[in-house]
């Protein structure tokens, strides 16, 4: 079982220019998550969704969007990237929005901004 | 605001018990969490404490406070696998999570 699917691993991306994170997961999981993970900071919530069809800001949602048009999929945009956005960016599920359940992480995309 | 507390890093040595400390301020409180989270991987789930006491799971049990906002991580006959960061987060009123920033724990022989 995959579980939940990143990608790209890593790049490096020039200021100004747009890209999307890609995630996906084959849990079957409602709840679907976007967060940053910076040195010395703990994870901070960018995105998330309840449920297909819903999306919520988390704390930091500034600069980005998602949507969730389906179960499996939560793409992340970032329309015009800034250098503060270079971060390792995780994706999450789980089996529900009540987060009282444990959350399956993805491996990471580690984004350079330039 | 909301807070939360853990130790930057500590050292162990193999074989030994180490506690890993967590306090917390948040609104509200639905349930605290650890995650274990090794070097350039993504973070796994340890345990879940939503209640006070003690949860013990093998070599790892986690106790919780809410009167203190005040959560431990006891690692048991450490192995050098052990060495990780693990991350403590608490679910607030709006089912947010609210991690620390990590505790990196360096096991040696």
């Amino acid at each position: 079982t995959a579980g939940i699917t990143q990608a790209p691993t890593s790049q490096i991306l020039a200021a100004g220019r747009s890209m999307t994170l890609r995630c996906t997961q084959d849990m079957r999981h409602n709840a679907m998550y976007w967060y940053r993970q910076d040195l010395g900071l703990g994870l901070r919530l960018i995105h998330y969704s309840n449920t297909a069809g819903t999306t919520g800001k988390g704390e930091v949602p500034d600069g980005y969007s998602v949507s969730r048009a389906n179960t499996d999929d939560f793409p992340l945009t970032l329309a015009s990237a800034v250098p503060s956005q270079t971060s390792v960016y995780f994706c999450a599920s789980s089996p529900t929005g009540e987060m009282n359940t444990e959350a399956f992480f993805g491996q990471g995309t580690r984004l350079t901004v330039v | 605001g909301q807070n939360i507390d853990q130790p930057t890093e500590m050292t162990a040595t193999e074989g030994a018990i180490v506690q890993i400390n967590c306090t917390y301020q948040t609104s509200g409180f639905n349930g605290l969490f650890w995650y274990q989270q090794h070097a350039g991987e993504a973070p796994t789930f340890l345990s879940y404490n939503v209640l006070d006491g003690l949860e013990e799971k093998g070599r790892f049990s986690s106790f919780l406070s809410r009167s203190k906002g005040y959560s431990y991580l006891l690692l048991k006959e450490l192995q050098m696998k052990d060495s990780a960061s693990y991350l403590c987060a608490v679910e607030d009123s709006n089912y947010q999570l609210i991690w620390g920033a990590g505790t990196k724990l360096i096991i040696k022989p």
